[in-house]
């Protein structure tokens, strides 16, 4: 089964609208975080919001929330008020065994979704 | 701060010749580094993770005597690709984690290489 799962392959959205990009992810850790990030065209990888897994709020950077539902076991990115700026790929990322010393590292990252902020 | 950076960001070989990438994290100490590869319109998929001063884990089916990886300081790790390939060619991607209590993987701006 996958573990991160992105069903969107692209999405378009206007301007000054907001959006979500899915991301549902399958786990047996208990302790594990979420991480989104936004790749441009130049390639880069930028960090943009981390939610783990006992934090009971939902996180929230700037224009950026994450709408955690545990039960669910999804992790969604709601980026408001669009700019054009946010066209890229966004791709959501799970680093499972959290906070155990040794534990994995890596992260698991989905297939990504295109954003096309329109005018 | 967390600032990864890649050197160099694009190269150019023929086949057989030896590519060196340097990732460095410039603010901040990184005890775990890691390697990616990213193919045009795909994921990022994980090669190997690399702590400073021990050996790289790498992941199944990276060859570790094709990938040369070394982490010879809390602050730079290095990917040598050995007698590449046009197959090697790719977007090669780094990625740093903090010392301490961070979870959250700075990424550098990645390497674009292209065997000739």
């Amino acid at each position: 089964a996958q573990k991160i799962t992105q069903t969107q392959p692209g999405m378009f959205v206007q301007e000054k609208e907001a959006v979500t990009l899915d991301c549902t992810y399958d786990t047996s850790d208990q302790s594990y975080g979420l991480f989104w990030y936004k790749q441009p065209s130049s390639g880069e990888m930028i960090f943009l919001i981390y939610q783990g897994s006992y934090d009971e709020q939902n996180a929230t950077e700037g224009r950026y929330s994450l709408n955690f539902q545990k039960a669910r076991k999804s992790a969604n990115l709601v980026i408001s008020a669009s700019q054009l700026g946010d066209s890229a790929m966004y791709f959501c990322a799970m680093r499972e065994a959290l906070y155990i010393t040794g534990g994995g590292n890596k992260l698991t990252f989905g297939t990504g979704t295109q954003l096309k902020v329109e005018l | 701060g967390a600032v990864v950076s890649q050197h160099p960001s694009w190269v150019i070989c023929k086949s057989g010749t030896s590519v060196k990438i340097e990732c460095r994290s410039l603010d901040f100490q990184a005890t775990t580094m890691f390697w990616y590869r990213q193919f045009p319109k795909q994921s990022l998929m994980l090669m190997a993770t690399s702590n400073e001063g021990s050996k790289a884990t790498y992941e199944q089916g990276v060859e570790k005597d094709k990938f040369l990886i070394n982490h010879a300081s809390l602050t730079l790790s290095t990917l040598t690709v050995t007698s590449a390939h046009p197959e090697d060619s790719s977007f090669y991607i780094c990625s740093a984690r903090a010392l301490l209590g961070q979870e959250t993987q700075y990424f550098g701006p990645g390497t674009r290489l292209l065997v000739l």
